[in-house]
C-alpha cells in the first residue's frame, strides 16, 4: 500500500530536549516536505526536498533541521524544542516534475513541547 | 499562485451531492485548480485537479468556469465520511516548483443523517 508514516504519533517533551520526527514513503518519490499546522494560520510548509542531499527552507523554517541522506526518508530534527514549535506536524510526498498534483501526506504528529 | 475563496462552512444531507465553491478570480493561465480535504486533523488528501476542463474521478467531479475564475467541487452522494474540511488551492504545476501547497482556510463541510 502507497503511504507516508511518522512516527512518533503522539509526543510530548520539555524544553531544549532534542528530538526527531521521522518520515518515511515507499513510493519512490523524489519530493518530501514537512508542514506544521496550528489553530488560525492553516497548513505552514517547514522544509522541503526536492531528491537526496538537496534540501531548502519553506516558510517557516527557524528552530528546525532536515535531512535527506535516503530517498525514503526525510526526518525532521528540532535541536531546542520550544513551546512555540507544540502544533501539528505533517510530512508529505510526491513525485516530482509535472504534473506534481497529488501530494500524499502522512497521519500527523501531534508535539507538545512545556 | 493566485488566492482563492471559499465560504467558512456549509451542511449537506446525507446522500444528497454536495457542491462546494471556490472563487479565483485572479487565477492566471497555466495555474491548476486543486482540491485537498482534511479529515478531523488527518493528513490532508487529495480529491481531484483540472486546468479548464471539468474533471471526474471516483471521488468527485470538478466543474470549472469557462474563464475559469470559480469553480465547484461536487460530491455526488455525501456519507457522513465526507465530514471534513475542504480545500481549494491554485498553483502553477512547472517544474523547478517547490511543490509548496497554499492551504487557506477552507470549507467545513457537514454532512447530517
Amino acid at each position: 500500500e502507497a503511504q507516508v508514516t511518522q512516527n512518533p504519533r503522539y509526543l510530548i517533551t520539555v524544553t531544549g530536549k532534542k528530538l526527531t520526527v521521522t518520515c518515511s514513503q515507499n513510493m519512490n518519490h523524489e519530493y518530501m516536505s514537512w508542514y506544521r499546522q496550528d489553530p488560525g494560520l492553516g497548513l505552514r510548509q517547514i522544509y522541503y526536498s526536492m531528491n537526496v542531499e538537496v534540501t531548502d527552507k519553506g516558510d517557516v523554517p527557524e528552530g528546525y533541521k532536515v535531512s535527506r541522506k535516503e530517498k525514503r526518508n526525510f526526518p525532521l530534527i528540532l535541536e531546542s524544542p520550544s513551546p512555540n514549535q507544540t502544533s501539528l506536524y505533517f510530512c508529505a510526498s510526491s513525485r516530482f516534475g509535472r504534473p506534481s498534483y497529488e501530494q500524499y501526506f502522512g497521519p500527523g504528529t501531534r508535539l507538545t513541547v512545556t | 499562485d493566485a488566492k482563492t475563496t471559499q465560504p467558512t462552512s456549509m451542511d449537506c444531507a446525507e446522500g444528497r451531492a454536495a457542491n462546494l465553491p471556490c472563487n479565483h478570480s485572479t487565477i492566471s493561465g497555466n495555474e491548476y485548480v486543486y482540491w485537498y480535504r482534511q479529515i478531523h486533523s488527518q493528513g490532508p488528501q487529495y480529491i481531484i485537479h483540472g486546468l479548464k476542463n471539468n474533471e471526474t474521478n471516483e471521488m468527485a467531479s470538478l466543474i470549472i468556469t469557462e474563464d475559469r475564475k470559480s469553480s465547484t467541487l461536487i460530491l455526488p452522494h455525501a456519507t457522513l465520511r465526507d465530514t471534513a474540511v475542504y480545500y481549494c488551492i491554485v498553483r502553477v504545476d512547472v517544474d523547478g516548483n517547490t511543490g509548496k501547497l497554499i492551504f487557506g482556510q477552507g470549507t467545513t463541510l457537514q454532512v447530517k443523517p
